[in-house]
């Protein structure tokens, strides 16, 4: 069955501090998808990114990075020069092949970046 | 490009009353989801319709909640009666497709129903 421990409930730092939100998976399958969302206090969720089993390049987007190992089963996300607009709740997902495209959510990290 | 949309916003009902939720997907999407996000937790799948037929309902209450996609564009999520661990957002969600290249599509959601249950 699939899971996804995101094990930082709560993290908090001060603006232009990096932070690494971690994030491990479980899956049986070899193809599969991994996602990060975004929650800001609105409550909206606002996709980040995916990456799919087969691509372990790691992924730069702005003051965003994300670092996919799967020798490890993780998928972690990096946040640079952290602003207070970074704010929210992060959740990373995982969708199996062979469960079509529902995704699996992490139980989430709350960020809060203060001035 | 307009987004999910969802309402209503907010909701307050009474337990053992009943309730029902409106979405529209994003134009041309095939497959539409709903998920309960119970607070402090991450979003657990109820429905997953592709086009207007059910493709994953393990895990929704069916003694108590209803969905459906009449036209295979916008959906209904229906609770009745309501008890008082339905507490939750609500949320719409929306992909192109689901089976072959659209398995791993991004999910895009609206911004969600917050139900209260008193």
């Amino acid at each position: 069955a699939q899971k996804v421990t995101q094990a930082q409930t709560e993290i908090s730092v001060v603006e232009k501090e990096d932070v690494t939100l971690d994030c491990v998976y479980e899956t049986r399958d070899t193809t599969y998808y991994l996602f990060w969302y975004k929650q800001p206090p609105s409550g909206e969720l606002v996709f980040l990114i995916r990456r799919n089993s087969f691509d372990e390049q790691n992924e730069i987007s702005g003051r965003y990075s994300w670092n996919f190992q799967k020798s490890t089963s993780s998928f972690n996300f990096t946040i640079t020069a952290s602003q207070v607009v970074d704010s929210a709740v992060y959740f990373c997902a995982l969708s199996e092949e062979t469960s079509g495209s529902r995704l699996t959510f992490g139980e989430g990290t709350q960020l809060t970046v203060n001035p | 490009e307009a987004g999910v949309a969802q309402s209503p916003r907010y909701k307050i009902i009474e337990k053992r009353q009943s309730v029902a939720f409106w979405c529209n997907p994003i134009s041309g999407h095939a497959t539409l989801y709903w998920y309960q996000q119970i607070l402090g937790q991450g979003p657990k799948l109820l429905i997953q319709f592709q086009n207007n037929g059910v493709v994953d309902d393990s895990q929704l209450p069916k003694d108590r909640f209803s969905a459906e996609r009449l036209k295979g564009v916008d959906s209904t999520l229906k609770i009745q009666p309501a008890k008082l661990e339905d507490s939750a957002v609500y949320l719409c969600a929306s992909s192109l497709g689901q089976a072959g290249p659209g398995v791993g599509q991004p999910q895009h959601f609206g911004d969600g129903t917050r139900l209260s249950i008193l």
